[in-house]
């Protein structure tokens, strides 16, 4: 089975503290992704890496940055917290292609900005 | 207009019915379709992916039309383990490309 692990389930942070969120695959996926989740926005896609070294941004990616200096795992940071990240993040890894694409989520952090 | 649109329901089915969700997608050209489930307080898992001529699997049935631009999800049969959350998600360029998820559709099967 495929396993996402995500450094932690829940998060308390001050606003203008600098947070990180580590995100690590076992499956030797290229493309990974962070996500947040919000009540009645669904997932808004964060960034994403086709392989180590290399970031795309999403469709929302003010105030986050990523780095992937390894395949297996991909680090999201919030460079000042604010109390509108107060969110739901969730780290993906994506197989296949076309129809046969699966993405694999981690369990999701919940962040509490202060 | 949302790049992909759902019902947020909540359904709210006896055991045993039948339930069917819409969504709507914007882009005519999109290529892939899926439909993911995400229990409460959890992780999106794949559901089913979506295939052109329509597809089941189970109790479960997917379909595409791409003249009006949405997909369905058909359950039967309803379980209680079914009581979910229903993310409906496109990929609008295909290959290597994002997924667009919807904001689900929440069924609440009960006894």
């Amino acid at each position: 089975d495929v396993k996402v692990t995500q450094s932690s389930r829940y998060l308390v942070k001050r606003t203008g503290e600098k947070v990180f969120l580590e995100c690590v695959q076992d499956m030797d996926h290229e493309n990974m992704f962070w996500y947040r989740q919000d009540p009645g926005l669904g997932l808004r896609l964060i960034y994403f890496s086709y392989d180590v070294k290399m970031k795309e941004k999403g469709d929302i990616p003010e105030g986050y940055s990523v780095s992937r200096e390894k395949k297996e795992r991909f680090s999201l940071i919030l460079e000042s917290a604010s109390t509108n990240q107060t969110s739901m993040y969730l780290c993906a890894s994506r197989s296949g292609l076309g129809i046969a694409e699966t993405q694999y989520f981690g369990p999701g952090t919940r962040l509490l900005v202060l | 207009r949302k790049e992909v649109e759902q019902d947020p329901g909540p359904f709210n089915v006896p055991e045993g019915a039948t339930v069917a969700f819409n969504c709507t997608y914007s882009n005519s050209a999109s290529q892939s379709f899926f439909w993911y489930r995400q229990d409460c307080r959890k992780e999106p898992k794949l559901l089913m992916s979506v295939y052109s001529s329509g597809n089941e699997d189970g109790r479960f049935t997917a379909q595409l039309n791409r003249a009006s631009q949405y997909i369905s999800l058909l359950i039967r049969d309803s379980k209680l383990s079914d009581s979910a959350t229903y993310l409906c998600v496109v990929n609008p360029f295909g290959g290597y490309n994002k997924l667009i998820f919807g904001a689900g559709t929440r069924l609440a099967v009960h006894p």
